[in-house]
């Protein structure tokens, strides 16, 4: 059974970084498209960052030059640097799997909560 | 960006009736469009891919249609399981979007 579980959430101080980690299994994170979607508290979805196969990434305005995706191919694990948090980042962030050329999202994680608040 | 555009918004539903879902792409995406479903405090779940290619495991009352810029997704025979929001998503393009989500109750 296919699996992503994602680690550190928590709370951080606007301007502060964080770093989430989204481990994989049954699902290799190398060979497939990986997304991390966010979720605001009471709100919709909305996308944040990319990572083809090739290892093409791509970001949304929103979080361009704050937040690295990467993987670990090793470890089967995706990854998320963010760094200059601020209040509107506060979300519960999710990371998901494709298997599809389509792209659509196949597997989603439990969701990694991040609050950022002095 | 594409922007999608569901409606309705919100829709208060009961059992066994059928459900109409649309979303509205600002342009042309093709069949590059997928439906998920949240239900309270969990992940999304994939419903529909493709427009209106059926996913395993998935009960056979969800469906999807349309292609270009409208789509929908039918609920026949809605069951007091399906109270959720629902979502649309497009990847006709790199910036991929969601809809703004409609959300489900059943009386």
């Amino acid at each position: 059974e296919v699996q992503l579980v994602e680690t550190g959430g928590g709370l951080v101080q606007p301007g502060g970084s964080l770093r989430l980690s989204c481990a994989a299994s049954d699902f290799t994170v190398s060979n497939n498209y990986m997304i991390w979607v966010r979720q605001a508290p009471g709100k919709g979805l909305e996308w944040v960052s990319v990572i083809y196969s090739d290892g093409t990434t791509y970001y949304a305005d929103s979080v361009k030059g704050r937040f690295t995706i990467s993987r670990d191919n090793s470890k089967n694990t995706l990854s998320l640097q963010m760094n200059n948090l601020r209040a509107e980042d506060t979300a519960v962030y999710y990371c998901a799997g494709s298997l599809s050329g389509y792209y659509s999202l196949d597997y989603w994680g439990q969701g990694a909560r991040v609050t950022v608040s002095s | 960006e594409i922007v999608l555009t569901q409606s309705p918004d919100f829709q208060s539903v009961t059992p066994k009736e059928k459900v109409t879902i649309t979303c509205r792409a600002s342009r042309s995406i093709g069949s590059s469009l997928h439906w998920y479903q949240q239900k309270a405090d969990q992940s999304p779940k994939l419903l529909i891919k493709y427009a209106s290619q059926s996913i395993s495991g998935v009960p056979s009352r969800f469906s999807g249609s349309g292609s270009g810029t409208d789509f929908t997704l039918t609920i026949n025979s809605l069951e007091a399981e399906d109270a959720a929001t629902y979502y649309c998503h497009q990847t006709g393009s790199i910036a991929i979007t969601f809809g703004q989500g409609t959300r489900l109750e059943i009386k």
